[in-house]
């Protein structure tokens, strides 16, 4: 067990619609990353949050978006869903500060299927 | 801007024999993390084993052991004594470690196959 919590597990829409995935971090961590790992793919990463303020952005499209919180869960949006949206979204965290080992500890991921 | 190269999209291996899988890196950063990730078919994401760039020694953990080489830009994972259960998926990871807020870009994978 990581650590890191993600609900859902597993998610089946329709095209247009428009979901929310959510991530609580590891205790402690400052650090809430987001990828997209499409069937048979590496990871993409989308986008990346540091206690509460967006950090870095990856090939994060402008139909998704994401925050994290004053408790540092984060959630990430993603509408007018598309059938090449369908993957696995995995959030990962990581320590802040002096101390950490640098890994990422991620979280068992949100299958997100669109028919 | 920092890129990870794994040239090696499958490879296979005889239970019991010993497999390296390839890393290159690209950055002109001198203090950074390597990683290797390892994710077996239940598709969760866990660390094999770490390497911070400043330590000469290469990380060995249990049957996994890293061949770092700072200059040629290259972080090889090798696998002894191999078990069925090392079939995954292994990725290369690098991080800068300026901050604690920055990304973690990742290589585009080698499927490792154990074959009994």
């Amino acid at each position: 067990d990581s650590g890191v919590t993600q609900t859902p597990k597993h998610l089946i829409t329709a095209t247009g619609q428009r979901v929310t995935l959510r991530c609580s971090p590891r205790s402690g961590d400052l650090s809430v990353y987001w990828y997209q790992q499409s069937l048979d793919q590496g990871l993409q990463f989308l986008i990346q949050y540091y206690n509460g303020e967006e950090r870095a952005k990856g090939n994060i499209l402008e139909r998704f978006s994401a925050q994290q919180f004053p408790d540092l869960h984060s959630e990430l949006n993603l509408s007018s869903l598309e059938l090449g949206d369908s993957a696995l979204y995995f959030c990962a965290s990581r320590g802040g500060g002096g101390g950490h080992t640098g890994e990422l500890f991620f979280g068992e991921g949100s299958r997100l299927t669109v028919l | 801007a920092q890129t990870v190269t794994q040239s090696q999209p499958e490879m296979s291996v005889q239970e019991a024999e010993t497999v390296t899988l390839s890393c290159t890196y690209d950055t002109s950063e001198s203090n950074y993390y390597l990683f290797w990730y390892k994710q077996p078919p239940s598709r969760q994401m866990i660390l094999v084993i770490r390497q911070e760039a400043y330590k000469q020694q290469n990380a060995t953990e249990n049957r996994f052991s890293v061949n770092f080489q700072k200059a040629a830009k290259s972080f090889s994972l090798k696998i002894s004594d191999s078990q069925l259960g090392d079939t995954a998926m292994y990725f290369c990871a690098f991080m800068k470690m300026k901050t604690s807020y920055d990304k973690v870009i990742f290589g585009p994978g080698t499927s490792l196959s154990v074959i009994p």
